[in-house]
């Protein structure tokens, strides 16, 4: 139980295009999902706090008009990187919160996308 | 701010010797303390959480607050535990928000 995916694995796309990756929580109900990145050797860093049904919540630093999150249902999010630019490159990890575990702060980790922008 | 330290990048033992990996904790209030494992080629999952006081595949980790410390263990190491090993935290009404350590590549060599 608890599996989190995330479509598409890895994607190249050119710079100034835009990209949408999906977070699905597959066999649990998630109110809250977070999406990370990381750096190739470094650890994660959060950049935003995704709530169903209301506005994401960013980490400073994190540009809310460039990274697009949308949490319209209990199992899906996305992530939309916006004119994207070879910078942007990284791998994106989503995780969820079984709403159901009200008293746990245990996260579920999805396998990550590849974003590669030429 | 919180903020959590994993000195050491790479740590090598061999096999049958014990482990310890060091995460170090700055928070002012009370955390909640993780471990969380990457194997080669896989998704970050939990090891482990200091609220639950268990051993998960020979790991221990106990919070010790006066050193700010939650320092994973293990007596005997064996290959497949080879991973990169990640100590996070969630501060309290943080929104259940992780702040993770650098991570630490522990290789078991036979």
């Amino acid at each position: 139980g608890a599996v989190v995916s995330q479509h598409p694995s890895w994607v190249i796309c050119k710079s100034g295009t835009s990209v949408k990756i999906e977070c699905r929580s597959l066999d649990f109900q998630a109110t809250t999902m977070f999406w990370y990145r990381q750096f190739p050797k470094q650890s994660l860093m959060l950049m935003a706090t995704s709530n169903e049904g209301s506005k994401a919540t960013y980490e400073q630093g994190v540009e809310k008009d460039k990274f697009l999150i949308n949490h319209a249902s209990l199992t899906l999010s996305t992530l939309t990187v916006t004119s994207a630019h070879p910078e942007d490159s990284s791998f994106y990890i989503c995780s969820a919160r079984n709403r159901v575990g009200q008293g746990s702060n245990e996260q579920y980790f999805g396998p990550g996308t590849r974003l590669t922008v030429t | 701010a919180q903020r959590v330290t994993q000195p050491e990048k790479l740590l090598s033992v061999f096999k049958g010797a014990p482990v310890e990996l060091k995460c170090n904790y700055s928070y002012s209030g009370s955390p909640e303390l993780f471990w969380y494992v990457q194997y080669s080629r896989q998704r970050l999952q939990l090891l482990l959480r200091h609220i639950s006081r268990e051993s998960i595949k020979g790991f221990t980790a106990d919070l010790n607050k006066g050193e700010t410390s939650f320092h994973l263990k293990k007596p005997f190491a064996q290959e497949e535990d080879s991973a990169m090993y990640y100590c996070a935290l969630s501060a309290a009404g943080g929104g259940n928000k992780l702040t993770f350590g650098t991570g630490t590549q522990l290789k078991v060599e036979l």
